[in-house]
């Protein structure tokens, strides 16, 4: 069963606009989410976190959002831009307890200019 | 250095032969980790060092033995694998093993084994 979902596979937006990409969990020890880039032939780069006792994390054009309720987070990318294409995934973990990080399937994003 | 090095890029291998992979950060890490990422699917943990001492083994095969000679280098020796073991293998460090830091990637060694 997986704990952490992006039902999206993809997602095409336009220079400019928002990216929005969701990300689900289940677990509701997890703690702690990460979101991670990745380009073709390269490992996952490290993008942005946010702790549980947050709801909203910024650094630049990224933004994440965590609601606990609901347990969803989202990417907010905003403007979008060609070279932010990539593969994104959504990362989980229990910390307190020391749990791995889970990964969702990721969403493939295209910026078109 | 903020990198997380691999070598080698590529790697074809026989069900019979013995091969090692290796992994290599100078950020001051003491906690590395190694993943394999199939295709079009998340990366699964298999081993995390912590300290230069194995902390965490998901279930991991015995053909899969990995080794941390010091907090700087992380090895994965390979032997007697199956074909369904190709796959992208991703070495990965953090500050310490606490699952709240980011964890830094590398490249990853894609591995065929014929």
């Amino acid at each position: 069963d997986q704990q952490v979902k992006q039902n999206s596979p993809s997602l095409s937006v336009q220079e400019g606009r928002i990216s929005i990409l969701n990300c689900d969990y289940t677990n509701s020890m997890f703690d702690y989410f990460l979101w991670y880039k990745k380009y073709p032939a390269e490992g996952p780069t490290f993008l942005i976190s946010i702790s549980s006792i947050k709801d909203k994390n910024e650094d630049g054009r990224f933004t994440v959002f965590l609601n606990k309720s609901a347990k969803h987070l989202s990417l907010h990318i905003v403007p979008s831009q060609p070279g932010d294409s990539a593969v994104y995934f959504c990362a989980a973990s229990a910390a307190q307890a020391g749990t791995a990080l889970i990964f969702g399937k990721g969403t493939t994003l295209s910026v078109s200019s | 250095d903020t990198e997380v090095t691999q070598t080698p890029k590529h790697l074809v291998m026989g069900m019979t032969n013995k091969k090692s992979l290796k992994c290599e950060q100078h950020m001051g890490h003491r906690a590395m980790y190694w993943y394999k990422q199939k295709a079009k699917k998340p990366p699964e943990l298999m081993f995390v060092y912590s300290y230069e001492k194995l902390s965490i083994n998901e279930s991991v095969p015995s053909r899969f033995s990995p080794e941390c000679p010091n907090s700087s280098l992380l090895n994965l020796h390979l032997h007697a694998l199956q074909p369904e073991d190709s796959a992208l293998y991703l070495c990965a460090s953090s500050l310490t093993g606490s699952m709240a830091n980011e964890q830094f990637f590398g490249p990853g060694t894609r591995l065929t084994v014929l």
